[in-house]
Formats: C-alpha cells, structure tokens, sequence
C-alpha cells in the first residue's frame, strides 16, 4: 500500500458526460501528478500540482482539467467524454518536487 | 517515434533464471532513469531510480544506463515467481518534473 487513495476504483458513464476522480496524496507529500494509461499509449503524464498549485502540463485534453485543494487533494474533471477516454487513471504523489512518486490504485474509467 | 521504446514482451522465463529488460530513449536531456513494477490492477511501484551514467544495485535489481547508446537495462537475478509483472521505464531530464514512460515489458517468471 503506497499511501495514495484514489475514488472510486471503477466509474462506467456514457459518451459526452462529465466525472471527477479524487485523489488523496500520502501523509506529508505536497506534490500531486495525475497519469492516464490506455493499452496503446502507455502510461502518459497530465498534470502536476505542488501545493496547491499547477507546476506542469503534460498531454492533458482541454476538456480536461484538475485542481489541488488546501487540505492538498486532488481532483481531476473530464468532460464531454468520449469513448477514446476510457483508460486507467492514475495519481500519484511525491514529497516536495522529488524523483519518487508513490502511485495510488487507479481509477478505471469505461465509457460506453 | 516515441521518446521511450520498451519491447512489451511478454518475457517468459523459468524461476531461477537472470532476467534482462530494456529502454530505448532519444532524448538526451534525460538524466534521471526509473524502473518502475507494475503487477495486474495495481498502480506502478518505483523499485530504482539512477542519475546520469552507470551501475545501481539493489538485492537481486541491477539497474545499468549507458548515455551513449540512450540504452537503460533492469536486471534481475534469481528471478522469482513474484517477479511476475509488467516493468516501466521512465526517465526525465534535470528541473521537470515530467516523467516519459515506456509502455512496459510484461514478465512471466515460471515455477
């Protein structure tokens, strides 16, 4: 267990609809990345916040976005989905800006 | 091309056997190199990390870069069946905090 919570495990929606997946960091870890990973693309980088603010952009979708919230969750907002977006999403988090980054279980999100 | 190539396997080897896993980059800015584990409905887990060129051991994990031939490999000795998992590499270059990904190798270790 790496100390990284991520809701809820598994989210099934519908084409042009709207989700929030949440992610809790470890204890003390001010970073937070979020990752999608689909079988043809691997696992690709986002976005990352550092305290609550956003520090690098990855291949996020503009229909995309996420935030950091003071108590220093994290929530990443996919809209108008389609059915390309069905993927593993991942956060992760890391103590300062450092190189190890603790992943949580991932989200699995079909869209149907 | 990718940044990152990395074959997907799978690998299948029997227990006991030195297990050889390897990345392809292009970009020579990458300093840092990671080899992440990743077994089935689970979220990657970092088991090393290097800087720059050269040789990391930990247990039974070697990790090797070479820089010249953007060439990194993951060794595993007396490989186990709990070593059964897909195996990422990734890397970044020094001030971001971006980490490239290889699509990852899938190892099959046999009793």
């Amino acid at each position: 267990d790496s100390g990284v919570t991520q809701t809820p495990k598994h989210l099934i929606t519908a084409t042009g609809q709207r989700v929030t997946l949440r992610c809790s960091p470890r204890s003390g870890d001010l970073s937070v990345y979020w990752y999608q990973q689909s079988l043809d693309q691997g696992l690709q980088f986002l976005i990352q916040y550092y305290n609550g603010e956003e520090r690098a952009k990855g291949n996020i979708l503009e229909r995309f976005s996420a935030q950091q919230f003071p108590d220093l969750h994290s929530e990443l907002n996919l809209s108008s989905l389609e059915l390309g977006d069905s993927a593993l999403y991942f956060c992760a988090s890391s103590v300062g800006e450092g190189l190890e980054q603790f992943f949580g279980p991932g989200t699995r999100l079909t869209v149907l | 091309q990718k940044e990152v190539e990395q074959d997907p396997g799978p690998l299948s080897v029997p227990e006991g056997a030195i297990v050889s896993l390897n990345c392809t980059y292009s970009n020579s800015a990458f300093q840092y190199f990671m080899w992440y584990r990743q077994y089935s409905r689970k979220g990657p887990e970092l088991l090393m990390y290097t800087y720059s060129s050269g040789n990391k051991e930990d247990g039974r994990f070697t990790a090797q870069v070479d820089k010249s031939s953007k060439y990194i490999s993951l060794f595993i000795r007396d490989s186990q069946p709990s070593d059964s998992a897909t195996y990422l590499c990734a890397m970044r270059n020094t001030g971001f905090q971006k980490l490239v990904f290889g699509t990852g190798t899938r190892l099959l270790v046999s009793p």
